[in-house]
């Protein structure tokens, strides 16, 4: 079974760039995560969708990041305009159906904004 | 809302037992989680608990449980230098995400 895809690996930009990135979860997996790792902390839940609906954005700077989940499946995070502060490592994560199931992560992407 | 606390690093030799320790403040979680981190790398699942257990054990791991200290622990027998990496520890909450502790960077020495 193939794993939680993500791309770019890597991305380098200037502070007030625009960015996206890409996620393609497990096959069949309903609920998808977003989350934001700062260098020497723990991630952080960004989004979480179940199917193409947001569950749980509270955690997202709506001023500057946006995400979609079009049709249940790929999700793409964007952030518009970026800040240097927004340097991160950003792991998607999705998770089947059923108690006790736990998330499965994506290698994820790192971002650097300089 | 929640707060979780691991401590920082932790250094062990080869063949020695490591246990990593999680804290925390408050939470209704049903499964409590521990992750490993390998430098570029992702998180890989290493094992959960149910929240009614108090232990529970996979191959080199134990997994302890304190609900009263809300404490949780981790334990990896006969430390290996492939062990080497960042752990962390992870509560689900009410809608099924994630809080993660800060993580506890593992170090085996030979």
């Amino acid at each position: 079974e193939a794993g939680v895809a993500q791309s770019p690996r890597y991305k380098i930009i200037e502070k007030r760039q625009s960015v996206a990135f890409w996620c393609n979860p497990i096959s069949g997996h309903a609920t998808l995560y977003w989350y934001q790792q700062i260098l020497g902390q723990g991630p952080k839940l960004l989004i979480q969708f179940q199917n193409n609906g947001v569950v749980d954005d509270s955690q997202l700077p709506k001023d500057r990041f946006s995400a979609e989940r079009l049709k249940g499946v790929d999700s793409t995070l964007k952030i518009q305009p970026a800040k240097l502060e927004d340097s991160a490592v950003y792991l998607c994560a999705s998770r089947p159906r059923g108690a006790g199931e736990t998330q499965y992560f994506g290698p994820g992407t790192r971002l650097l904004v300089l | 809302g929640e707060d979780v606390e691991q401590s920082l690093f932790l250094s062990v030799r080869e063949g020695d037992s490591s246990v990593i320790n999680c804290t925390y403040t408050d939470s209704s979680s049903t499964y409590l989680y521990w992750y490993k981190q390998e430098p570029g790398a992702g998180l890989q699942l290493l094992t959960y608990i149910f929240s009614n257990m108090d232990m529970k054990q996979d191959q080199r791991l134990t997994v302890l449980l304190n609900k009263k200290d809300k404490h949780l622990s981790l334990r990896i027998a006969d430390t290996q230098t492939g062990d080497s990496a960042i752990y962390f520890c992870a509560w689900d909450t009410g809608r099924r995400a994630l809080t993660f502790g800060s993580g506890t960077r593992l170090q085996v020495q030979p």
